[in-house]
């Protein structure tokens, strides 16, 4: 089945320590997205990617890091310069970012709970 | 730039009851408009969108949304509540064309049912 995969489903990290959260689909997707959410605030963009080694900030990208070396894949890295990082940190993808597309809903993993201890 | 409104962060009905969950969105271009649901410690899935074309839209588990234009609103609604519909729903908007940065979420609306 299509998809996309999001692991760990929950995480514990301590202060100081940069943890990486994973995401992989094989929808064959050019577009993927981070997205932060907290009780009452909605999703909030952190990053995306409309193609293989290029991605843009979204609203929220201070303290966090991505890649993009490959299509499927697009991890997140909480770094320690993030002083706020227990959320619910959901993955998504569409088929593109850009150019008149009729099907541009996002596809969503079934997230990462992290949670600093 | 684009914006979604949604009216009440919480939202209680009784089972059998009408459900309405209201939406409003600010957008410079024609919009495409989306509701997904959220059910605890899951992502978010598609109930419906609108594109272009007939706007009644009719999604999955009896949900539909009307697009109304001169109201610049895409509000949610089922006939008939069901214990089963308790969870957080959530509007979006991206403009047509393709954003870049996918879609503008609203802040969600947690939807009780009453037994």
């Amino acid at each position: 089945d299509g998809g996309i995969t999001q692991s760990p489903k929950y995480l514990f990290r301590k202060e100081g320590q940069n943890v990486t959260l994973s995401c992989e689909q094989n929808l064959n997707h050019d577009a993927m997205y981070w997205y932060r959410q907290d009780p009452g605030q909605g999703l909030r963009l952190i990053y995306y990617s409309q193609i293989v080694n290029d991605f843009q900030k979204g609203d929220i990208a201070e303290g966090y890091s991505v890649s993009r070396e490959k299509k499927e894949s697009f991890p997140l890295t909480v770094t320690s310069a993030q002083k706020n990082p227990t959320a619910f940190y959901l993955c998504a993808s569409s088929i593109s970012g850009q150019g008149q597309f009729l099907n541009t809903e996002a596809f969503f993993g079934q997230g990462t709970r992290l949670t600093v201890v | 730039a684009q914006s979604v409104t949604q009216l009440g962060s919480h939202v209680s009905v009784s089972e059998g009851a009408l459900v309405l969950l209201r939406c409003n969105y600010s957008s410079s271009v024609p919009p495409y408009l989306f509701w997904y649901v959220q059910y605890p410690n899951q992502g978010l899935q598609l109930l419906l969108k609108y594109t272009t074309g007939a706007t009644l839209v009719k999604g999955i588990n009896g949900f539909e949304a009307e697009f109304k234009k001169s109201e610049t609103s895409f509000h949610l609604t089922k006939p008939s509540a069901h214990m089963s519909d308790a969870a957080e729903y959530f509007c979006a908007v991206s403009e047509r064309g393709g954003g870049a940065d996918g879609l503008t979420f609203g802040k969600g609306t947690h939807l009780i049912i009453q037994p």
